[in-house]
């Protein structure tokens, strides 16, 4: 079974612009969850989506968004890039959103903004 | 609010030598805790996890036991190996029904021959 895949696996963009993040979730996963990590903060939570539906959302501005599409792949936008938006977003998907649940991550998308 | 605590690397090990890094928690209720492990370059891959308190989750020689007493989490493996040189996190789930997942900082594992 083909695992998580990330697209594109490194960008880089200038302040101001804005981009596109793709994952696609292992077959019959419903459940998406994207996560930042930097080497300052760690691993921090962004979105949950499951049955295109977000249901949970992390503390991060409006410039950050989502969404979820009928046959669950997802994608996230960054608009008007800043510097501190450098880092690397993981994607994790699960059969279900329960807490037990296991989340199975990507590669990743390594964003450099310039 | 929810918080998980591992101890700070680099572990600097030999080859052979027993492991343990250490991992405590702050959450109300009844949260799953997992551990994973991220290899240069590659995203997060799930070592073990563990549902319920005193549940000893096992992968690949590595253990932890979930202990609700100590609020704690420990990773252990009695053996390690070059190969098992990466970073390594501690997460505990989100307990209002998401799958939401909060993260140690992670802790460097290097392992020389």
């Amino acid at each position: 079974k083909a695992g998580v895949t990330q697209t594109p696996r490194y960008l880089i963009k200038t302040r101001g612009q804005q981009v596109t993040l793709s994952c696609s979730p292992i077959s019959g996963h419903r459940s998406v969850s994207w996560y930042q990590q930097t080497p300052g903060q760690g691993l921090q939570f962004l979105f949950e989506y499951f049955s295109e539906t977000q249901r949970n959302k992390g503390n991060f501005p409006g410039r950050f968004s989502g969404r979820q599409f009928s046959n669950s792949r997802s994608e996230m936008n960054v608009s008007t890039l800043e510097l501190g938006d450098s880092a690397l977003y993981l994607c994790a998907s699960s059969f279900t959103p329960a807490p037990t649940d296991t989340q199975y991550f990507g590669p990743g998308t390594r964003l450099t903004v310039l | 609010g929810d918080s998980v605590t591992q101890m700070e690397g680099p572990v600097t090990l030999s080859e052979e030598a027993f492991l343990t890094i250490n991992c405590t928690y702050t959450a109300t209720g009844y949260p799953s805790l997992f551990w994973y492990v991220q290899y240069p370059g590659e995203g997060l891959q799930l070592l073990l996890k563990a549902t319920k308190a005193d549940d000893k989750g096992s992968n690949k020689g590595f253990e932890a036991t979930y202990r609700k007493e100590t609020t704690s989490f420990h990773l252990e493996k009695g053996s390690v190996q070059v190969s098992d040189s990466a970073v390594y996190f501690c997460a505990l789930s989100d307990q209002r029904g998401y799958s939401t997942l909060t993260f140690g900082k992670g802790t460097m594992l290097l392992v020389s021959p």
